[in-house]
């Protein structure tokens, strides 16, 4: 998975709650990404970062913030929970910007909200 | 809108029997168009990327094509380790768009 990891692996939470996931990359790529992917939906883009403390958003922003104090460190946090967030959400990175180049893939995180 | 079409949703194939998938895309200033892998459970795997019309890349069984509408990824004679889903994605401005993949299943 090309040095990427993601913390936790599973997680179940209940409606209301604060969740934090956490992508490590060991690969020192500037771009980092998080992406959620639903059936009949495919991969969709929450925020990415294209450097330390750089983020923006993607096209279902709404309800996720984005923090990143370290090249190789993107978080993802869900302040407050929802039903319609259970979902695996997967990080990804990519050398330069990944509008030119491939981005590659962490293991992902399945979030369960009750 | 800009949106990314893949069809068929599912193929199941005979071991040896050659077929392709096909990924259609409607946006507006095309920057990559790029091929995954994905195994059950696991995050997309890296295939190939394209950039221009009638551009081809090959890997192993798998060949990718591109033209200015579509992009065909092509199985010649598969094999049951390449059953899998197979997504597209397209790169259009500063965002990235994902087709909903083909579920293959190679029977032996």
């Amino acid at each position: 998975d090309a040095g990427i990891t993601q913390s936790p692996r599973h997680k179940v939470t209940e409606t209301g709650t604060p969740v934090t996931l956490r992508c490590h990359q060991t690969e020192n790529h500037r771009y980092m990404y998080w992406y959620r992917q639903d059936p009949g939906h495919g991969l969709r883009l929450i925020h990415y970062s294209y450097g330390v403390k750089d983020t923006d958003k993607g096209e279902v922003s709404d309800g996720y913030s984005v923090s990143r104090s370290k090249t190789e460190d993107f978080l993802l946090t869900l302040e407050s929970a929802t039903s319609s967030q259970t979902s695996v959400y997967f990080c990804a990175i990519s050398e330069t910007s990944g509008n030119y180049n491939e981005q590659f893939f962490g293991p992902g995180t399945r979030l369960t909200v009750l | 809108e800009d949106q990314v079409t893949q069809s068929p949703e599912a193929l199941r194939l005979q071991e040896g029997e050659s077929s392709s998938l096909n990924c259609s895309y409607t946006v507006s200033g095309l920057r990559g168009l790029f091929w995954y892998r994905q195994d059950p459970g696991k995050g997309p795997e890296f295939l190939f990327t394209l950039y221009s019309a009638g551009e081809e890349k090959e890997k192993e069984r798998l060949k990718a094509t591109l033209t200015k509408k579509e992009s065909f990824l092509h199985i010649t004679a598969p094999k049951p380790e390449d059953s899998a889903t197979y997504l597209c994605a397209v790169s259009s401005g500063n965002q990235f768009y994902f087709g909903t993949g083909t579920s293959l299943t190679v029977i032996p």
